[in-house]
This record gives C-alpha cells, structure tokens and sequence, in this order.
C-alpha cells in the first residue's frame, strides 16, 4: 500500500495567519491527491481534487499544491471556522486508497 | 440532492457479524457511473478505505479486510450494505458510506460500531 505521511500532527496559528499543511506519499502518485477538512463529530468534506482543483462551492483560500511524492495544502488567511483535522488521500493506480494520518488546526 | 444515511447495531460481540446499511436518498443507486464507497475511522484515529461497489454490482475490497467483507447492492430498497464477519475489538470504528470512486463528494454522518462483550 502507498502510504501517506502528513506533517505536522497539528498546529496552532493566528486568525488571518496563512497556514501550511505538507504530504508526502511513499511513492509517485502523480497529482492523485484529495484534500478532506473533518470538523469534530462529523464526517469529512471534500476540499481539493487532483491535488490543486478546488471542489464547487469550497472558499478559495483553500488551495492545493503539488505532484509526485510532495504535496502542500494552504490555507491564505485562517478563519475561526477552519478549525478541524485535514487529510490528504492518494487513488493512485489501484486501490486500497490510503489516507494521511490528519493534522489538527487550531486557533492561537 | 443525494444524500446518504448509515444505520446498524451500535453494539456488535465479537466474532459475531458487522452488517449496515447506507441509505441514500434523492438518486438512484443504480444510476450509471455511481460507485458507492465505505470508510472506518477508528476512535481518535485516521481514515481507512475499506471498499466500494458500483451501479452494476461490481466490488473491490481493501485486501487487509478482503476475507471478511461483503458488500452489496439493494436497488429495490437504494441501499448500499456492508458485512463484515468475525469482528474483534479492532473492527470498533465510525463508519461512513460515502459516492465516489475516487474523490468522495458526499458522505453521510457516519455511525460508530462497538465491538464488543
């Protein structure tokens, strides 16, 4: 299985603060990368496809780098309402799709 | 809108069968290339792949689950289920259905399964 390595665990920033969210995939997967923002108790949403298309309706301080095995996901300017686990994911090839192991944000 | 509902026993005893249902609402299951995805979360833990089927019926497990699992298609009822057999403590997770191959664009809310005496 391709594993994900997502750094760091979690991290505490500043309304406004631009944030960086780094992963690292143990072997080429082009740009078969997904982005999930996860808020306590509920279930993951879908923010960025193919490593940098960002999904309708999601806000565009949200973006997504990347190819290969290096990947980087921005926040431009954190919000209250950013407050969550994000993970990275990989569809590369075949499944089994494999996901990060999340990093935490919160607000300083 | 399509919108996706998991239900099932909270409470399952171990070596006993996991099974539940993903409902979903505002499509058809059946529709062409739709493909129906599960996801565990394990308590305070990351997100595991577990399987997906699509429109046809056509399945593709996580091979670490592979021997256990089974899901299926119910279009009379537009249900999507999930079994999995001899569950042990490890089986103990939030499970979501979600659409997608993929990418998943929509999730239901999940449901947490105990395993359990």
């Amino acid at each position: 299985d391709i594993q994900m390595t997502q750094s760091p665990s979690s991290l505490s920033a500043s309304v406004g603060d631009r944030v960086t969210i780094t992963c690292q995939a143990s072997q080429d997967i082009s740009n078969f990368l997904n982005w999930y923002q996860q808020k306590p108790g509920k279930a993951p949403k879908l923010l960025i496809y193919d490593a940098s298309n960002l999904e309708t309706g999601v806000p565009s301080r949200f973006s997504g780098s990347g190819s290969g095995t290096d990947f980087t996901f921005t926040i431009s300017s954190l919000q209250p309402e950013d407050i969550a686990t994000y993970y990275c994911q990989q569809y590369d090839n075949l499944p089994p799709w494999t996901f990060g192991q999340g990093t935490k944000v919160e607000i300083k | 809108q399509v919108q996706l509902q998991e239900s099932g026993p909270g409470l399952v005893k171990p070596s006993q069968t996991l099974s539940l249902t993903c409902t979903v609402s505002g499509g058809s299951i059946s529709s062409g290339g739709n493909y129906w995805t599960w996801i565990r979360q394990h308590p305070g833990k990351g997100l595991e792949w577990i399987g997906y089927i699509d429109d046809s019926g056509s399945t593709y497990h996580n091979p670490s689950l592979q021997s256990r699992l089974t899901i299926s298609l119910d279009t009379s009822k537009n249900q999507v289920s999930l079994n999995l057999t001899s569950v042990t403590a490890a089986d103990t997770a939030v499970y979501y259905c979600a659409r997608g191959l993929e990418s998943f664009d929509i999730w239901g809310q999940g449901t947490m399964v105990t395993v359990s005496s």
